[in-house]
């Protein structure tokens, strides 16, 4: 079965990062790129960046650039996203899909709260 | 980056009418358009891909087409599972959403 299976919910203190996992069936990303995207309580949709899965490499918005890391470990066809110096409105839920998503990962809650 | 604008933000209809959502992009992206559904609580849902390409197993009502700049979902008959929020999103360059458009009856 085709999913894509991300880690489980975060709290985490302000100034402190975070890290969420995404785990797919390995050809989903054979030669694909993989996207986060995030999105908070009634808010829109908000891309946080890429990764092209065979060559590492890595696109993010200049919003975020300073703040966002995304890598993947091809050994365990898995992607991760770390976002850095949390503050409150960094608390939504964290999605990963492929491009364009025809597959999504469930969402991971992360909760940013002192 | 590239801005995504959807309109309306708001749109009220009724079950069999024919509804028209409209994403502009602020540079061409070509055809590198997709559009997804989203109800509560639910990761987005794949409607359309390269701006008008049916995903598999979405019903035929929906619709996309445009190019460049400007891009259109077409629902032909509102069906009640069509009410949820829809939502643009460019991957050209590299990737952006519109704000998304809140589809509810009236």
């Amino acid at each position: 079965q085709r999913q894509l299976v991300q880690s489980g919910p975060e709290v985490k203190r302000p100034g402190t990062s975070v890290k969420v996992s995404c785990r797919g069936s390995g050809f989903i990303f054979k030669g694909s790129a993989v996207q986060w995207a995030r999105q908070a309580r009634g808010q829109p949709l908000e891309w946080l960046g890429w990764i092209v899965f065979n060559t590492g490499d890595t696109n993010y918005p200049q919003s975020l650039q300073q703040r966002v890391t995304i890598t993947r470990d091809m050994s365990t066809s898995t992607v991760y996203i770390e976002l850095s110096s949390l503050t409150s409105d960094d608390t939504a839920i964290y999605y990963c899909a492929t491009i364009p998503g025809h597959y999504w990962g469930q969402g991971t809650l992360v909760a940013v709260s002192s | 980056d590239i801005q995504m604008t959807q309109s309306p933000s708001i749109l009220s209809a009724s079950i069999g009418d024919r509804i028209t959502i409209t994403c502009r992009a602020s540079q061409s992206i070509d055809r590198s358009l997709a559009w997804y559904q989203q109800k509560p609580g639910m990761a987005p849902k794949l409607l359309i891909f390269k701006a008008s390409i049916l995903e598999t197993g979405v019903p035929s009502r929906f619709s996309g087409s445009g190019s460049g700049t400007e891009f259109t979902l077409t629902i032909g008959s509102l069906q009640p599972d069509d009410f949820a929020i829809y939502y643009c999103q460019q991957y050209d360059r590299p990737c952006s959403f519109g704000q998304g458009t809140t589809l509810e009856i009236k």
